[in-house]
């Protein structure tokens, strides 16, 4: 198992650009998540998703956009970049809700 | 949320020295982990712990749910303990992450 795997791993956007930041996982986990990563912070929840089809805001929504259309892939969308988007993103996943959380290794984004 | 403390903020150690950290919460949680943020950035699982007491090599953690509070014991610390270890208590949907301790274990 690769476990859960993010793309790219560093991206450097300009202010009003998009992208899409890839997440994967092949444990056949329902539930994702989408976290970021500010400097000396911890992490905190963007978006989640139960299930292939349903998706739901966490903590800091405002600038970006999920789908769900199949039990492994879980993209996150950051549509018109601004510099308060510059962070760290994890993906995540589990098999139930309450049990441990495995993480990939995170997508480095810098906005300027 | 769920308010998620952690303490020390930062500690620095002698190679070989022994430490305990951290975590206080706000409410009654689900389950609790213990992350170890290394230098590159990698969140590395340590122990999922909602209550009890768990003992993986030098590291254990024990959670006291009704008391709202987890420590994690690090012994003999080598350099390469160093990074950022977080825990994070789950709310109703999503894990809520304290601040983390910042460790430095020097040779």
């Amino acid at each position: 198992n690769a476990g859960v795997t993010q793309t790219p791993k560093f991206r450097i956007l300009k202010i009003g650009q998009s992208m899409t930041l890839q997440c994967t996982q092949d444990m056949n986990h329902n539930y994702m998540y989408w976290y970021r990563q500010d400097p000396g912070m911890g992490l905190k929840l963007i978006y989640y998703s139960v299930g292939a089809g349903i998706t739901d805001k966490g903590e800091v929504p405002n600038g970006y956009n999920v789908s769900r259309s199949t039990t492994e892939d879980f993209p996150l969308r950051l549509e018109l970049a601004a510099p308060s988007q510059t962070s760290v993103y994890f993906c995540a996943s589990t098999a139930f809700l309450g049990y441990e959380q495995y993480f990939g290794p995170g997508t480095r984004l810098t906005v300027t | 949320g769920i308010q998620v403390e952690q303490s020390p903020p930062d500690l620095i150690l002698q190679e070989g020295a022994n430490s305990t950290l951290r975590c206080n919460f706000s409410d009654s949680v689900n389950n609790l982990q213990w992350f170890h943020q290394n230098p590159w950035g990698q969140l590395i699982n340590l122990f999922y712990i909602p209550s009890g007491t768990k003992q993986n090599g030098r590291l254990s953690a024990t959670t006291v749910a009704t008391e709202r509070y987890s420590l994690l014991y690090i012994s003999s610390s080598q350099t390469t303990d160093s990074g950022v270890y977080f825990c994070a208590v789950r709310g109703a949907n999503n894990l809520f992450f304290g601040t983390g301790t910042r460790l430095t274990v020097i040779p």
